[in-house]
């Protein structure tokens, strides 16, 4: 199985300042890498595919980038909604595996 | 629009069975898969197997190979998890998903609400 690891683990950031999240693959995963959002009571939400785009109606103040084995998530300006859970998960090979998950709040 | 509904909670006793149901609707059901995740209580996101309603092709998670079994009913849209014994520690919410793209793997675009399931004597 493909191992996913992120950091932080959980992070404390003042509304408006540049939030970011790495994520780590054990082995080349090329760019098949999905970020999701997670509320609490709710079920994940997805935000970037494919390493670095976008999903349909998801605010552009969250991006994606990297290949390979190593990841980057991106919120630009932290808005009060957006406290949540973030899980990376790769699927260049199943079993299909996320990451341990990053829990962002607000300082 | 395009969404899938669960089935309800359930509470079972250890050694119960039980059979969830994820409804799909507003696409074609036969083209996509669909995924389960489990969510263990203050947990992350695990990945447990994936069917394709069209053939009913099930590829299976190994930690969860021979623990539950995937199927898909095509005539009503509808994919199920099942258990023959639950143990406690199936305790967990559990969400069926689609992807964005008709691909086995992919990125889930699509997600039902949800299922907790709790199994406690």
């Amino acid at each position: 199985d493909i191992q996913m690891t992120q950091s932080p683990s959980s992070l404390s950031a003042s509304v408006g300042d540049r939030v970011t999240i790495t994520c780590q693959a054990s082995q080349d995963i090329s760019n098949y890498l999905n970020w999701y959002q997670q509320k609490p009571g709710k079920a994940p939400k997805l935000l970037i595919y494919d390493a670095s785009n976008l999903e349909t109606g998801v605010p552009s103040r969250f991006s994606g980038s990297g290949s390979g084995t190593d990841f980057t998530f991106t919120i630009s300006s932290l808005q009060p909604e957006d406290i949540a859970t973030y899980y990376c998960q790769q699927y260049d090979n199943l079993p299909i595996t996320f990451g341990p998950g990053t829990k962002v709040d607000i300082k | 629009e395009v969404q899938l509904v669960q089935s309800g909670a359930e509470v079972k006793k250890p050694g119960e069975s039980l059979k969830i149901s994820c409804k799909g609707s507003g696409y074609s059901f036969t083209s996509y898969w669909i995924g389960w995740v489990r969510q263990m209580p203050g947990k992350g996101l695990e990945w447990m197997g994936i069917i394709y309603p069209g053939d009913s092709d099930t590829r299976y998670s190994p930690s969860f190979q021979g623990q539950v079994t995937i199927s898909a009913d095509k005539s009503i849209s509808t994919a199920y998890l099942q258990w023959s014994s639950l143990k406690a520690s199936d305790t967990a919410m559990y969400y069926c998903a689609r992807p964005l793209h008709p691909s086995a793997g992919g990125a889930f675009d699509i997600w039902g609400q949800g299922t907790m399931v709790t199994v406690s004597s």
